[in-house]
């Protein structure tokens, strides 16, 4: 239990829609980074917030967006949904832990997109 | 691009056995963590490693850094099968923000 949500579990969406999906971080974490994380591969970096400000992103193009909110929880947004963004989307927020900075990770939002 | 290669990808053994897990990379990281993954579940962090040369163990899970800190292993004893699951490592470089997660390593330790 890492104390990290994410809503909704599944997700089935068709070509050309818009996606909203939500995280929910521990209470004190003001970082939290999303991830993509296709069938039988590692999590690739969408990017990152840190007090409601976009701090880092990876190599995904800007129909991926996101957004942070005073209360720890974050979305991230998708439009114009392609069939190559079906994929686990976890979300991670950042404390400290027993050996230091930690990742805390949800347990994704699966979603398919047809 | 920052690539970080783990080995094997799937591995399959019986309960007892020992294995090591092997994640490489040109790239240097100051720290390194090892995570495992089950399935529908986000990855869960097993242990950071920062300095080169590094040792970590965790019961019978042992990590190490290596001197030049572009690659770790993790070996585990005497598996069984609750150690089945993804097992991925991801780095973390100085000055940056993000991790770097490897490609992953599925294993699977038959009763």
């Amino acid at each position: 239990e890492t104390g990290v949500t994410q809503s909704p579990t599944h997700l089935i969406k068709t070509r050309g829609q818009q996606v909203t999906l939500r995280c929910s971080s521990q209470s004190g974490h003001n970082t939290v980074s999303w991830y993509q994380q296709a069938l039988g591969q590692g999590p690739q970096f969408i990017f990152q917030y840190y007090r409601e400000e976009e701090n880092g992103r990876g190599n995904f193009p800007p129909r991926f967006s996101g957004l942070q909110f005073p209360n720890y929880s974050s979305e991230l947004n998708v439009n114009a949904l392609e069939l190559d963004d079906s994929a686990l989307y976890l979300c991670a927020s950042r404390g400290e832990g027993l050996w230091g900075e930690t990742q805390y990770f949800g347990p994704g939002t699966r979603l398919l997109v047809l | 691009t920052q690539l970080l290669e783990q080995s094997p990808q799937f591995l399959s053994i019986q309960e007892g056995e020992n294995l090591t897990v092997y994640c490489n990379s040109s790239s240097v990281f100051s720290s390194l963590q090892w995570y495992r993954q089950e399935p529908g579940e986000g990855p869960v962090l097993l242990v950071t490693v920062v300095t080169g040369g590094e040792v970590k163990k965790l019961k019978r899970l042992t990590f190490q850094f290596g001197d030049a800190r572009k690659d770790s292993s993790l070996h585990i004893t005497a598996a069984q099968p609750g150690d089945t699951g993804l097992y991925l490592c991801a780095g973390l470089t100085s000055g940056t923000y993000k991790y770097i997660f490897g490609t992953g390593t599925r294993l699977k330790v038959l009763a």
